[in-house]
């Protein structure tokens, strides 16, 4: 059974450019949920997604969005990168979105210089 | 605000060893405290978890411990091994606010041989 699948591992940025990062889910799970972590911060939750619905939103600025497709994968977009956006960002996909049973993914390490 | 605060940051124990990391929290809507555990390069896995009407939970070498009057939990590892050197992170999950998980920020843990 295939884990969950982020892609790219890494990227490095630019201030003021925009990124997106993709997660693919186990097959049949419905949420995908996105944390980023950092040393400083820890793990803290940007949004999660149920249906293509988002269904949860964290405590980050409008320039982090997110959207989930009908096939179950998602996306995270970050506009107008700031250096504090450097960051592992983690994508965790679970049956029903109810944070028991996360799977993560190996994350995205980006870099904004 | 961190709502739930984790000690030790780092912590060094010999093979054979325990290994206790501790975690509190103020939110008593709080229902469901997973524990996991991070290689580098690697997302966190699902290690143990517990819920507040059991006090004690044990799956192999790992133990939780949940005192919910004292909003206190912790992981016990039982003859710790060098395999289990990585980085444990305690979360909790509010049953009144969405389902994100709300994480410890985390304990670097190194078994010595």
């Amino acid at each position: 059974k295939a884990g969950v699948t982020q892609t790219p591992r890494y990227l490095i940025k630019t201030r003021g450019q925009q990124v997106t990062l993709s997660c693919s889910p186990i097959s049949g799970h419905r949420s995908v949920s996105w944390y980023q972590q950092t040393p400083g911060q820890g793990l803290q939750f940007l949004f999660e997604y149920f249906s293509e619905t988002q269904r949860n939103k964290g405590n980050f600025p409008g320039r982090f969005s997110g959207r989930q497709f009908s096939n179950s994968r998602s996306e995270m977009n970050v506009s107008t990168l700031e250096l504090g956006d450097s960051a592992l960002y983690l994508c965790a996909s679970s049956l029903d979105g109810t944070g028991n049973g996360y799977t993560f993914g190996s994350g995205t390490r980006l870099t904004v210089v | 605000q961190q709502q739930v605060k984790q000690s030790p940051q780092s912590l060094i124990v010999q093979k054979g060893g325990i290994s206790i990391i501790n975690c509190a929290y103020e939110n008593t809507a709080f229902d469901y405290f997973p524990w996991y555990q991070q290689f580098p390069g690697k997302g966190p896995a699902l290690l143990i978890a517990i819920r507040p009407d059991v006090s004690e939970k044990k799956e192999g070498r790992f133990t939780i411990s949940f005192n919910k009057s004292a909003k206190q939990f912790s992981l016990h590892i039982m003859d710790s091994q060098p395999g289990d050197s990585a980085t444990y992170f305690c979360a909790a999950r509010p049953s009144n606010s969405g389902y994100a998980l709300n994480f410890g920020k985390g304990t670097s843990l190194l078994v010595t041989p």
